[in-house]
């Protein structure tokens, strides 16, 4: 069964550093998602991605993240300057349908990012 | 998107079905209701989805009445692997929304041996 996959699946930085975590989404997708999930708290959606562009951005997603596409198979999350408050574990998911009520969103088995 | 409200926690034995019901008052004429499972320190996982009345696969049966105010989640002799956080979501209902999920807190399925 084809899968999302994630690396790395930790990654330890120091606050003020650039991160970038990376996602393979499932190949015949076209929609791409990131979500976070801070220690004992629900997941939260960050942004999709459709087309070369974000669809949708909640408030978490400010300018210090950033997505991209850089090729045909990579999806991948930037957040510039990490906070200790970053520290989470952070999903991608994909799915084929975007915003159709029947779509169902593939996860990944996420990245566990802790900032020093 | 509908707000929903579940159990924050049940405890179940091994070999005995667990029901889980959600309810969602507000559901919207074209929502849907979908159960996702997260295991601890994993991405969450599609279980079943559905719309009105009935629907099973080889992992949950999914029931809804005809008001649709509520869903259970039927999960037949569950065993240790089946410890597990089950979210209820309902939405979907206004196509093109960027399709961002919404999870609440879930319920935190326990089950003993």
């Amino acid at each position: 069964e084809p899968e999302v996959t994630q690396t790395p699946s930790h990654q330890v930085t120091q606050m003020g550093q650039e991160v970038i975590l990376r996602c393979v989404p499932i190949s015949n997708h076209l929609y791409f998602y990131w979500y976070r999930q801070i220690l004992g708290q629900k997941v939260e959606f960050l942004v999709s991605f459709y087309n070369n562009e974000i669809s949708e951005k909640s408030e978490i997603f400010d300018d210090q993240f950033s997505v991209e596409r850089p090729d045909g198979s990579n999806f991948t999350l930037k957040i510039r300057s990490t906070k200790l408050e970053d520290s989470a574990m952070y999903f991608c998911a994909s799915s084929t349908l975007g915003g159709d009520p029947t779509d169902t969103q593939y996860f990944g088995p996420g990245t566990r990012l802790t900032v020093l | 998107l509908a707000k929903t409200t579940q159990p924050i926690s049940m405890d179940s034995y091994e070999g005995q079905e667990v029901n889980i019901t959600c309810s969602h008052n507000n559901i919207a004429t074209n929502d849907y209701i979908t159960w996702y499972q997260q295991f601890p320190s994993q991405g969450p996982r599609f279980i079943i989805q559905g719309y009105k009345t009935k629907v099973t696969n080889e992992v949950a049966s999914l029931f809804i009445p005809a008001d649709r105010k509520s869903s259970t989640l039927s999960l037949p002799r569950v065993s240790l692997s089946d410890t597990a956080v089950y979210y209820c979501l309902v939405g979907g209902g206004v196509y093109n929304q960027g399709g961002k999920l919404i999870f609440g807190q879930g319920t935190e399925l326990s089950v003993k041996p």
